[in-house]
Order: structure tokens, then sequence, then C-alpha cells
């Protein structure tokens, strides 16, 4: 089974500062994928960065990097020169040996001008 | 390409009453996902379709069921609604041939069961 947990309800940044979103899973597959998807109050989720668990390099994207902790099962989203545009839900999710992502409770992100 | 498309984006039914709501997947895409969304349990996985077969299935009772068809378009019924199943139904697809790949969401129906 997988499990995905975010522990922070809601975060707050301010305009071109840095934020980072904690994420902590749990799964019982040796090959696995792990994403941050984003998902702002127009509703369309869309990809923010995906991580295959066997590179140990962690993924960059633009103002959106991760830090994977892999022994400690720990994925986290860090986002640099925050933007206005960044405000919105941000959802860690899992998958592994199929299809299925299994998402945390997501993180509600604030952006202050 | 085109994206993702939900049909309809709105519903509104009474309890008792079924419902079928559409998805059709980026081209080329043979995978769907179904997902649920609600405030207190989140995103829920309910069921995957790769080339007409339900490959994948998460935990929800009989009452939800999905097809898919030839051209990879596919439909999710939920028979006898319950007030609980008020939820925003989002779903995905993807190539489906290998493990990791990113699913690309639909804008999602929002169900509402009064």
């Amino acid at each position: 089974a997988q499990t995905v947990t975010q522990s922070q309800p809601e975060m707050s940044v301010q305009e071109a500062e840095t934020v980072t979103l904690s994420c902590t899973y749990d799964t019982s597959e040796s090959d696995y994928y792990l994403f941050w998807y984003k998902q702002p109050p127009s509703r369309q989720m869309i990809l923010v960065i995906r991580q295959e668990a066997y590179k140990q390099q962690n993924a960059t994207e633009n103002r959106f990097s991760v830090n994977f902790q892999k022994a400690a099962k720990s994925f986290s989203l860090k986002i640099s020169d925050s933007q206005l545009g960044d405000a919105a839900m941000y959802f860690c999710a899992s998958q592994g040996g199929s299809e299925k992502l299994v998402f945390g409770k997501g993180t509600k992100l604030t952006v202050n001008p | 390409k085109a994206g993702v498309t939900q049909t309809p984006r709105y519903l509104i039914k009474t309890r008792g009453q079924q419902v079928t709501l559409s998805c059709s997947p980026i081209s080329g895409h043979r995978s769907v996902s179904w997902y649920q969304q609600t405030p207190g349990q989140g995103l829920q996985f309910l069921f995957e379709y790769f080339s007409e077969t339900q490959r994948n299935k998460g935990n929800f009772p009989g009452r939800f069921s999905g097809r898919q068809f030839s051209n990879s378009r596919s439909e999710m019924n939920v028979s006898t609604l319950e007030l609980g199943d008020s939820a925003l139904y989002l779903c995905a697809s993807s190539p489906g041939d290998r493990g990791g790949n990113e699913q690309f969401f639909g804008p999602g129906t929002r169900l509402t069961v009064l």
C-alpha cells in the first residue's frame, strides 16, 4: 500500500521569496515515481515536477525543484522567486506499479504581493 | 494536441438517481483514470481503464462503474446516488505503456446530489 502525507494544510509566501512544501510518503514498491501537481482555483490539475525514485539527482523545472530524500521517504517542493500565479493547491503524489496515483491531502499556497 | 475533455461540467441530481460522466483523453493516450475529489477525503482513485479493460480499481462500492470504448473515450456511471457522492470527478489520461507517465487531467465534472 502507498500513503502520502502533506503536513502543511496551508502556507503563505511573499512574492519573489522562496517557499518549501513538505511531503512524506510510504510505499512497498521498489520502483516508484513521485509527483507534485498544482491545482489553481480554475480546478485544472497540472503537473509541476516529476521524480523517478531510482534517480538520485533531484528534479528541477525552472523555478521549481525537489529535495528527494529516499531513505527518509521525503519529497519536498521548493518554489523560488514566487509569483502570484503560483497560488494554488499543491498535491504530492506517488505512483508505483500501475497508473494509480496516490495523493496527499494538499497544501494551499497563498502568494502575497 | 487537444487536452482532456470532460462532459458535462456540472450536474445536479437527486438521491437515488443514476448519472453518467464522460471523458475524452488526449489523442493517442490509451489509459484513462478516474478520481473523486471531496473536501473531506481529498483525491481518491476510482479506477483505470487501458485498451477497453479495467486494469486497476480503487476501494469504491459497486455503484461506481466505468467502461472504455475502442477510441479510448471513457464513461463513468454512478447508480443509486447518495448525498456523499457529491464531488468533483476528475479523469486523467496517459499513454499507459509504462510506469511513471505524466497523467493529464481534465477540468472535472462537478456533481451535486440533492
